[in-house]
């Protein structure tokens, strides 16, 4: 049972290019949630899913872009991408409202 | 809005020593607040999960209680080990729906 793995692990962007984490659960979760985590700082909420074909913005929304076409894939689109994005990805799911969240191991992303 | 802090940002204890790490939180209307652990470099990993409802939440030599009226939650490790040493972050859900509001975490050294 992998739980939720995201890809890639690490990955660096040039200012103005366009990438996509990915993101996938075994666990059969229907909430799906991307945050960013900058250093020093708690976890900011991007986007999150409650099913296939539903999706929301979280806190920080801005630059990025989500779809979720399948229960297991979440994945997060850069566009544009821009020095503030710098940051690491981590990428969650939940069986129910308010249950526990389990973490992806993250991605580290360097807009330069 | 609600707002998560996490005092002290860190703090270094001698092994055997127990740990205090505090959560506090300003809306006291919270659906349910969730502890993790943070390796460098490494994802979340689920600790405990404490519903509203409860008072505290125990596992093994973790021990979290719940003071919802002060706005208050208070992990306790036991007997601190070495590989205690991470960062802890606390997360509160402010409704049903489980959208979470998350602290900047305690970084904790323990030394032999």
């Amino acid at each position: 049972n992998a739980g939720v793995t995201q890809t890639p692990k690490f990955r660096i962007l040039k200012i103005g290019q366009s990438m996509t984490l990915q993101c996938t659960q075994d666990m059969n979760h229907n909430y799906m949630y991307w945050y960013r985590q900058d250093p020093g700082m708690g976890l900011k909420l991007i986007y999150y899913s409650v099913g296939a074909g539903i999706t929301d913005k979280g806190e920080v929304p801005n630059g990025y872009n989500v779809s979720r076409s399948t229960t297991e894939d979440f994945p997060l689109r850069l566009e544009l991408a821009a020095p503030s994005q710098t940051s690491v990805y981590f990428c969650a799911s939940s069986s129910t409202t308010g249950s526990e969240q389990y973490f992806g191991p993250g991605t580290r992303l360097t807009v330069t | 809005k609600q707002e998560v802090t996490q005092i002290p940002a860190a703090l270094s204890v001698p092994e055997g020593e127990n740990l205090v790490l505090n959560c506090s939180f300003t809306d006291s209307a919270i659906y349910n607040l969730q502890w993790f652990r943070q390796d460098p470099g490494k994802g979340l990993t689920s600790l405990l999960l404490i519903q509203s409802s409860q008072r505290e939440q125990t596992s093994g030599r973790l021990n979290a209680s719940l003071d919802k009226s002060s706005g208050r939650s208070t992990l306790y490790i036991a007997a601190s080990q070495p590989g205690d040493s991470a960062t802890y972050l606390c997360a509160v859900i402010p409704d049903s729906w489980g959208k979470f509001q998350f602290g900047a975490g305690t970084q904790v050294v323990v030394t032999p």
